[in-house]
């Protein structure tokens, strides 16, 4: 089972660069690492997902180090609508088996004006 | 269309009520989920359909039953509740094939309130 492990809380300003860093020490070969948002009552909202090194898409990047066992999440120039909780998930679905699927405990993300 | 509905958004029970909450997705996804999500915590695996079978059950109590009448529906069955059992219910779903894409559509869930 991939425990995962993040930050509780950040702070940022609007317009800066955002890094939030998630540890899975015992991730599993066929893991990957998906990032969600979150707003208060609503359902999570897919951010973006990679499996090793680095993945770009037009709303973040996703950095993962060779030996996988953290990924870092970056939200270039954060605004206030980025104010959420951010989750990072480790496992495997890709058969729909959902292999051990395991949310991080969310960092709470916080832009300031 | 890139959206999973559930029904209701909210819902109050009696400890010795049945009740059943509905989701539906017609993105021709074959896996659907069903989470819990307790505030400020974040999402728990239920369940797991794949091709209208279950394929996880994450030792979940009894007195929730999960139901997969066809590829596009999912239903929670609901009886005998706890107020413990009061949380935010999330259904979500993906698209199931091996080596497809991974990433869960997630509905904006039902507020479960048991009294």
């Amino acid at each position: 089972l991939a425990k995962t492990t993040q930050p509780i809380s950040m702070d940022s300003y609007e317009g800066q660069e955002v890094n939030i860093t998630c540890s899975h020490n015992n991730i599993a070969t066929n893991d990957y690492i998906t990032w969600y948002q979150q707003f208060p009552s609503q359902g999570p909202r897919f951010i973006i997902q990679g499996y090793k090194t680095k993945v770009t898409n037009e709303v973040a990047s996703l950095f993962i180090p060779a030996d996988r066992k953290s990924s870092t999440l970056s939200l270039p120039r954060v605004s206030l609508s980025d104010t959420a909780v951010y989750y990072c998930l480790v496992g495997d679905i890709s058969s729909g088996s959902a292999r051990q699927l395991t949310f991080g405990s969310g960092t709470q993300l916080t832009v300031l004006p | 269309d890139t959206e999973v509905t559930q029904t209701p958004k909210h819902l109050v029970m009696g400890m010795t009520n049945k009740k059943s909450l509905k989701c539906e997705q017609h993105m021709g996804h074959r896996a659907m989920y069903w989470y819990k999500q307790k505030a400020k915590k974040p999402p728990e695996l239920m369940f797991v359909y794949s091709y209208e079978k279950l394929s996880i059950n994450e030792s979940v109590p009894s007195r929730f039953s999960p139901e997969c009448p066809n590829s596009s529906l999912l239903n929670l069955h609901l009886h005998a509740l706890q107020p413990e059992d009061s949380a935010l219910y999330l259904c979500a779903s993906s698209q199931g094939d091996r080596g497809g894409p991974r990433e869960q559509y997630f509905g904006p869930g039902t507020r479960l309130t048991v009294t």
